[in-house]
């Protein structure tokens, strides 16, 4: 079946280790895109990708990096510089095409002690 | 990306249709109407989108007032399994600046 895979679903970390989470798809799709959700809010978005070896910040960018070396893989950084960095964390893809609708993982859910 | 307003809750008893109301009053002339619903621990899951037209699959119907001012999400035969966060979004292209707001947290009665 196609579809997002984000790993791990539960993450446990230290505060001030960097941390990387993967997410893959196998959709095919060009465009790529990592977003934050804190408890009880919406979805805010970090990073996008539209293209292999292209990103660009979304509105929370700060203390996160990402490359996109491959079509099939955006793995987001969580750096020591990220002031808040517990939170639950989808990637999400899609054609890149006009309105194509976003297909999301279910998520990694991080938490720093 | 222009915004949205839901009602933060709403009931709506098994078996019965539930209708989620979203306004859109400054929605501009190329934007498109989605929703996408997300359970709880999971990720977001597209339901529908239009632009002007209703529309419906198999999954739910999404109907457009004239004006293009608001919209409404049909359920038409509510499960338990429809209980979910339901949020609409209006965006004109690729979705890469798309964001979510709170949504409505629909409760289906058994």
């Amino acid at each position: 079946d196609g579809g997002i895979t984000q790993s791990p679903k539960y993450l446990f970390r230290k505060e001030g280790q960097n941390v990387t989470l993967s997410c893959e798809q196998n959709l095919n799709h060009d465009a790529m895109y990592w977003y934050r959700q804190d408890p009880g809010q919406g979805l805010r978005l970090i990073y996008y990708s539209q293209i292999v070896n292209d990103f660009q910040k979304g509105d929370i960018a700060e203390g996160y990096s990402v490359s996109r070396e491959k079509k099939e893989s955006f793995p987001l950084t969580v750096t020591s510089a990220q002031k808040n960095p517990t939170a639950f964390y989808l990637c999400a893809s899609n054609s890149g095409r006009y309105n194509s609708p976003l297909h999301f993982g279910n998520g990694t859910r991080l938490t720093v002690t | 990306d222009a915004k949205t307003t839901q009602p933060p809750s709403m009931d709506c008893a098994e078996g019965r249709a539930a209708n989620l109301p979203c306004n859109h009053s400054t929605i501009s002339g190329n934007e498109y109407v989605y929703w996408y619903r997300q359970i709880h621990s999971q990720g977001p899951q597209y339901i529908i989108h239009g632009l002007k037209n209703n529309e419906t699959n198999e999954m739910a119907s999404l109907i457009i007032t004239e004006d293009r001012k608001s919209s409404t999400l049909i359920l038409p035969h509510a499960t338990l399994r429809d209980t979910a966060v339901y949020y609409c979004i209006v965006t004109n292209f690729g979705n890469e600046k798309l964001t979510f707001g709170t949504g409505t947290r629909l409760t289906i009665i058994p």
